[in-house]
């Protein structure tokens, strides 16, 4: 079945620094979403992207949805403490199952 | 807007027992999920509804889990005999899912399960 890759698994950053974590699929993808689970809760939802190359901004969070819409990114602009977590790219298979990536566990030194 | 809720948010039983979560999602929205995430790990699809049929159990140890959504709206996912690896949180989900159109899935706090 469907699935999306991410990497890294783990990105260390030091606070001021950039983050980008991406989400692979070897195909198409109808959308991508984004989420957020800080550590000791749940995910909750950044963003939805569907449009082929389509780039949508939140403050320091820029994402971003590949041409061929089988890749995706999210960067984060001088990271800050509480940027800390995992961000899990998801999407919506043909089948209508929503499949999580593996996500990308971002720790900050302050 | 009341949001998902899960009980118990925690749980400790020994391995042979069963277990069961209750899961009430945001009222209206069609589609409710339950994900088994382990330390470490993205949320793996168990089973997903939508109303009160099953969209895809394809990821579900139907000897062991068993699910059912009580008229199109509470579910409970059921766990008989546990094992030590389904040590995890459990993590249900809803989504409003109407038409061609898909939206956010909202979580639930989730219920840590582990299995001694």
């Amino acid at each position: 079945g469907q699935q999306v890759m991410q990497i890294p698994q783990y990105q260390h950053v030091q606070e001021g620094e950039d983050f980008t974590t991406y989400c692979n699929s070897s195909t198409t993808l109808s959308n991508i979403q984004w989420y957020k689970q800080r550590p000791g809760g749940h995910p909750v939802f950044l963003i939805q992207l569907v449009k082929s190359g389509e780039v949508k901004k939140q403050k320091r969070l820029t994402f971003q949805f590949g041409e061929a819409k089988k890749n995706s990114s999210l960067h984060i602009t001088a990271t800050q403490t509480t940027d800390v977590g995992t961000y899990f790219c998801a999407c919506y298979n043909q089948g209508g199952k929503l499949i999580f990536g593996q996500g990308t566990e971002l720790s900050v030194k302050p | 807007e009341a949001g998902v809720a899960q009980s118990p948010r925690y749980k400790i039983i020994e391995k042979r027992q069963s277990v069961a979560f209750w899961c009430n999602p945001i009222s209206g929205h069609a589609t409710l999920y339950w994900y088994q995430q382990i330390l470490g790990q993205g949320p793996k699809l168990l089973i997903q509804f939508q109303n009160n049929g099953v969209v895809d159990d394809s990821q579900l140890p139907k000897d062991r889990f068993s699910a059912e959504r009580l008229k199109g709206v509470d579910s409970t996912l059921k766990i008989q005999p546990a094992k030590l690896e389904d040590s995890a949180v459990y993590l249900c989900a809803s989504s409003s899912n109407r038409g061609p159109r898909y939206t956010e899935a909202f979580f639930g706090q989730g219920t840590r399960l582990t299995v001694v």
